[in-house]
This record gives structure tokens, C-alpha cells and sequence, in this order.
């Protein structure tokens, strides 16, 4: 089993809907949860940190549940700008390896 | 330069031939890391270096795999004796700190193609 697991899709949305995705993380004593998103061939960078408390940014909204050791990110008003794979990330113990997981590439169609 | 540079950006080798893949993290950056991206995948840890000092390798998929980082900043990964399995996007990233919350800057990456 993979340490962080995503559903890889494609989800192919219309512009303007809410679209979720979901990731799982086998490790429990992971301590920091990132989404990264990266453009095709192009390098991940950072889309927002994932916080306990769960945190927003504009149209993003990711959620932590420690118990279920599941992250979400919530994107809504979809637009053609969002296409793109991003990557649940996770980072356990004192060290500073992530661990990312396969990717979930979205698709916002006209 | 402003963000994490990464050279040569393509290389074609042939099995057997040994490569050089050389990052440039962001300038005082001090945890530099080198991961490896196959096709349709997320990166995959290789290692990571605190300064000069290698404190993890343990991603690095056998003995033909090696990084150096002397002077803690450039960084170089070797591969020798290339094989096809090999073939894969090298991404480097570099962090100010250590530890936390903070953020991973990325290059471009390398893109090694073994034939």
C-alpha cells in the first residue's frame, strides 16, 4: 500500500462547479499536510498548507481529519485556469522528506 | 537567480552511459532534496541534504545512484552505467528551513531519456 493515496482521475468538470478530492495517508504520526499543484510539465509548487482546523484560501478549501487520516481540498467556481494535477503531500517525523502522493488531475471544460 | 535552477534541462543517454544532473538551489536555502518523477506519477523521494551533510538517501533506488553536495549549496546527482528504467523526470527543490510547515521550491527539473 502506498503511503499517500489519491484517486487519480481525470475528473473532467464544467466551468464554474465544485469539485472535491480526497487523499489518504497511512502514516499517523504524519505531522504537516501540503496540496501541490502542478501544470503539465511543469514543477509542483505549492498551492496551500493543510491545517487541523482546516483553512481557506479564495476558492480552495482543504480539511484535515487526523482519526480518519484523511485530507481533502475543496475547489469551487471552477475555471479553465484550475486544469492541472495536484498532488497530496504529506511529511512525517522530524525529517523534511514529503511524501507525495500519484496526483489527481482535474479538467475544467467550457 | 530567484528560484531553484536545474541543468541540463533534457538529456538523452545511452544505457550504460553515466550522467551528471546538476541544481542550483535558491540562494541560503539550507535543505536541498532530489526527486525522481516517472510518467502519469508524483515524485518519489531520492534524498535529501541539510547543508553539506547527506542526513537522508534512503530513496535512492540502488548503488548507481549517488549526490554530493560539498559546498552546501549546488548540488550534483549521479547516475552511472544508465538503464532504461532509469528514464525520468529529476526534480530538485530547496528549503530556507528545516522542518514545519515550510515550502518546497521546485526546479524545472531534468528530463532523462535512456535509449
Amino acid at each position: 500500500r502506498k503511503e499517500v493515496e489519491q484517486d487519480p482521475g481525470p475528473f473532467n468538470v464544467p466551468e464554474g462547479a465544485t469539485v472535491a478530492f480526497n487523499c489518504t495517508y497511512s502514516n499517523s504520526a504524519s505531522q504537516s499536510f501540503f496540496w501541490y499543484r502542478q501544470d503539465c510539465r511543469k514543477e509542483p509548487k505549492l498551492l496551500m498548507s493543510v491545517y487541523s482546523s482546516g483553512n481557506e484560501d479564495g476558492r480552495f478549501t482543504a480539511q484535515l481529519n487526523r482519526a480518519s487520516q484523511y485530507i481533502s481540498l475543496l475547489i469551487r467556481d471552477s475555471k479553465l485556469s484550475d486544469s492541472a494535477t495536484y498532488l497530496c503531500v504529506v511529511k512525517t517525523g522530524g525529517g523534511n522528506k514529503l511524501t507525495f502522493g500519484t496526483g489527481t488531475q482535474l479538467k475544467v471544460e467550457l | 537567480g530567484a528560484g531553484v535552477s536545474q541543468s541540463p534541462r533534457y538529456k538523452v543517454a545511452k544505457r550504460g552511459q553515466d550522467v551528471a544532473l546538476r541544481c542550483d538551489p535558491i540562494s541560503g536555502h539550507v535543505s536541498l532534496f532530489w526527486y525522481q518523477q516517472a510518467l502519469g506519477q508524483g515524485p518519489e523521494f531520492l534524498t535529501y541534504f541539510q547543508n553539506e551533510a547527506q542526513l537522508d538517501k534512503s530513496g535512492l533506488p540502488s548503488d548507481r545512484f549517488f549526490a554530493e553536495r560539498p559546498e552546501g549549496s549546488v548540488s550534483t546527482l549521479k547516475i552511472q552505467r544508465t538503464q532504461q528504467e532509469d528514464s525520468a523526470v529529476y526534480l530538485c527543490a530547496s528549503t530556507f528551513l528545516s522542518g514545519g510547515n515550510t515550502e518546497a521550491f521546485f526546479g524545472q527539473g531534468t528530463r532523462l531519456t535512456v535509449v
